[in-house]
């Protein structure tokens, strides 16, 4: 089954810019979305498509894909981006949606 | 105002069975894919099941297959979840989402989840 491989943390000083990284093999054959959870809610799409951000998501989000690497970028951190992040593909070889394991984005 | 309300959860013993219940509203629920997503405590999203808009397709996560039965009524707006031979390794927060339309193929709503306990 197709696999997603997520750092499970990182850490950044507010203002900086922080990237989330999501491997997978061939990944940018697929599309790739992200999800934010912040403590005890459900999770949100805040980046759709490898790139596309949905309505009401700030222009800080931001994301590619290429080669077996998918990037989620904060530019501009704040306190408020600190939220696990999950990266997410629909495998067509398994007819399966896969989450990765998920990152903990920290604002120190 | 769209809204997925999922019901079901509690405390089972390993081995007991249990049916989750979705319902929504706000939006024309029988239009779209729906999917099951649960998250056991501490831990990341795991995709469990989906079925689509008239039940023509439905897939399952391999942790669940044989275990767990997806359906859905949409006269009454309802998304179920099936389980039996329940296991602790089922303990979760178990969600559940709308899959969007055309362009908008991912979980683009989610319910706010319910707690199964899976314990002796």
């Amino acid at each position: 089954s197709y696999v997603l491989t997520q750092p499970p943390s990182v850490s950044v000083a507010p203002g900086q810019t922080a990237r989330i990284t999501c491997g997978g093999d061939n990944i940018d054959s697929k599309n790739v979305h992200w999800y934010q959870q912040k403590p005890g809610q459900a999770p949100v799409v805040v980046i759709s498509y490898d790139s596309d951000r949905p309505s009401g998501i700030p222009e800080r989000f931001s994301g590619s894909n290429s080669g077996n690497t998918a990037t989620l970028t904060f530019s501009r951190v704040e306190a408020g981006d600190e939220a696990d992040y999950y990266c997410q593909v629909w495998d067509t070889s398994s007819d399966h949606w896969v989450f990765g394991g998920g990152t903990k984005l920290t604002v120190l | 105002e769209e809204q997925l309300a999922e019901s079901g959860g509690g405390l089972v013993k390993p081995g007991e069975s249990l049916r989750l219940t979705c319902v929504g509203s706000g939006f024309t629920f029988s239009t779209y894919t729906m999917n099951w997503v649960r998250q056991a405590p501490g831990k990341g999203l795991e995709w469990v099941s989906s079925i689509t808009s008239v039940s023509s397709y439905i897939h399952y996560a391999d942790s669940v297959k044989g275990r767990f039965t997806i359906s859905r009524d949409n006269a009454k707006n309802s998304l179920y979840l099936e389980m039996k031979s329940l296991r602790a390794e089922d303990t979760a927060v178990y969600y559940c989402t709308r899959e969007g339309e055309g362009n908008q193929v991912y979980f683009d709503f989610w319910g706010q989840g319910t707690l199964i306990t899976v314990s002796s």
